[in-house]
């Protein structure tokens, strides 16, 4: 079954350093791939996504994120955290004809002063 | 968010009422889902829709019904509420739908149902 992996369930960061949360997937082809971001009490707001092409893929706020086929990841990143960062952040899959996107159970950030 | 609206956006009920919440877009979409979020679980699909009065099933939804009458509004009814089904609700609406592999989903800003 497809499944999607976070395996940080929760990141404390300083201010002004830099961020990688993990996402792995598990499917056969290359899926849709996203990453959400859920501020306190708000809905997700969608960070970036990838169809295809360029591995690299830019989003809002700063965030980028990449794509690696032999590893089944899609990492998010950010070279400088501020503090209005701290979120909650899911990845998710979408894997096309088999219907239903997969959200991952979210790490949640905290960024230190 | 994006012309979703939900309602109410918190509750309060006791175990066998019944409860709708409702999720109302301005933006013409076809799709339109229900989730579920609980801590440890992430987020997980209850009912979506795809037209007026064509919805389907997803991952949880057992003590759950849906009606789309209208495309702009979909409705999710918990006939007998239980404890088991305090959690937050969420609408989102897309485009292009599932089966597309271009899913992208725009959400509500959620409903906190708590059942004592």
């Amino acid at each position: 079954a497809q499944s999607v992996t976070q395996p940080d369930i929760h990141i404390t960061v300083s201010e002004g350093a830099s961020l990688e949360l993990r996402c792995n997937y598990s499917y056969g082809a290359t899926p849709y791939l996203f990453w959400y971001v859920q501020s306190p009490g708000q809905g997700l707001q969608l960070l970036l996504k990838y169809f295809s092409g360029d591995t690299l893929v830019q989003g809002i706020k700063g965030f980028e994120a990449e794509f690696k086929r032999s590893q089944s990841s899609f990492n998010l990143r950010k070279p400088s955290v501020h503090w209005s960062d701290a979120a909650e952040y899911f990845c998710a899959v979408d894997p096309g004809s088999q219907g239903n996107l997969i959200f991952g159970k979210g790490t949640k950030l905290s960024v230190k002063p | 968010d994006a012309g979703i609206t939900q309602s109410p956006r918190h509750k309060v009920t006791e175990t066998g009422t019944p409860v709708t919440l409702r999720c109302h877009q301005t933006e013409n979409h076809r799709y339109m889902y229900w989730y579920r979020q609980d801590p440890g679980h992430g987020l997980r699909l209850i009912h979506y829709s795809y037209g007026v009065k064509d919805t389907d099933k997803g991952e949880v939804s057992d003590g759950y019904s849906v009606s789309r009458s209208k495309t702009e509004d979909f409705l999710l009814t918990l006939e007998s509420a239980t404890s088991s089904q305090t959690s937050v609700y969420f609408c989102a609406i897309s485009e292009s739908g599932m089966n597309s592999g271009a899913n992208v989903l725009t959400f509500g800003a959620g409903s906190r149902l708590t059942v004592l």
